[in-house]
């Protein structure tokens, strides 16, 4: 069984600090990950995605990528109220369908 | 932008009825998709389709039938609609090709069936 995992939150943070969002995965297979935003009520929206090893920027927002450690993250910097929404994780071994964890709440105060 | 759309956008029907919900692309994508997602839970994949007439039960069992006669049309259907469908339904679709690919999601349907 395919394990996405990601703590549910709500992560708080000020406006203009860096939120920190953290995914694990159980399948060593896993080759691309996708991270979404969802706001409530309304569907998810592709924020980054990531192949490889390593960090991926853009503008704001930072990828990270560690396969040996089954472990991806996203680092927001500069959070802002508007970037208020849940933050799911996606993954794909090969040609398989995505899996999805539960999401990570993130509230950023003024 | 992806061009995936989704109708209706809200939908309230009695118990029993028997109802469709449509799904279309614009993308010329091969790969279309049905999520199934309780408010504030996780998304749940119920029906995928790979091409014109694949269709694949997903992860989440359901009564749900699909149907894909036309690679921009892909719409779910409950014969017998009953108050645990109740949900939001998400439709996506991808390109065929690597797996690399991200999923485009339509703005959803949100069912009530009282």
């Amino acid at each position: 069984q395919k394990e996405v995992e990601q703590n549910s939150g709500p992560l708080s943070v000020p406006e203009g600090a860096i939120a920190s969002l953290n995914c694990t995965y159980s399948d060593r297979g896993s080759q691309s990950f996708f991270w979404y935003r969802q706001y409530s009520g309304k569907s998810p929206e592709l924020i980054m995605f990531i192949y490889s090893n390593g960090d991926k920027e853009d503008g704001r927002f930072t990828a990270q990528l560690n396969k040996a450690s089954q472990y991806v993250s996203l680092l927001i910097r500069d959070s802002q109220p508007s970037d208020s929404a849940t933050y799911l994780c996606a993954v794909r071994a090969g040609y398989s369908t995505l899996t999805f964890g539960k999401g990570t709440m993130l509230l950023v105060s003024p | 932008e992806a061009d995936i759309y989704q109708t209706p956008r809200y939908l309230v029907i009695g118990t029993g009825k028997k109802i469709t919900l449509e799904c279309s692309q614009t993308m010329g994508h091969d790969k279309m998709y049905w999520y199934q997602q309780d408010p504030g839970m996780e998304l749940h994949l119920i029906h995928y389709s790979y091409g014109v007439n694949s269709t694949e039960k997903g992860d989440l069992s359901s009564e749900s039938t699909v149907s894909r006669i036309r690679t921009e049309h892909f719409p779910l259907t409950l014969e017998s609609a009953r108050p645990s469908h109740t949900s939001q339904y998400l439709c996506a679709s991808s390109p065929r090709g690597t797996g690399l690919s991200p999923l485009h999601f339509g703005n959803g349907t949100r069912l009530t069936v009282t």
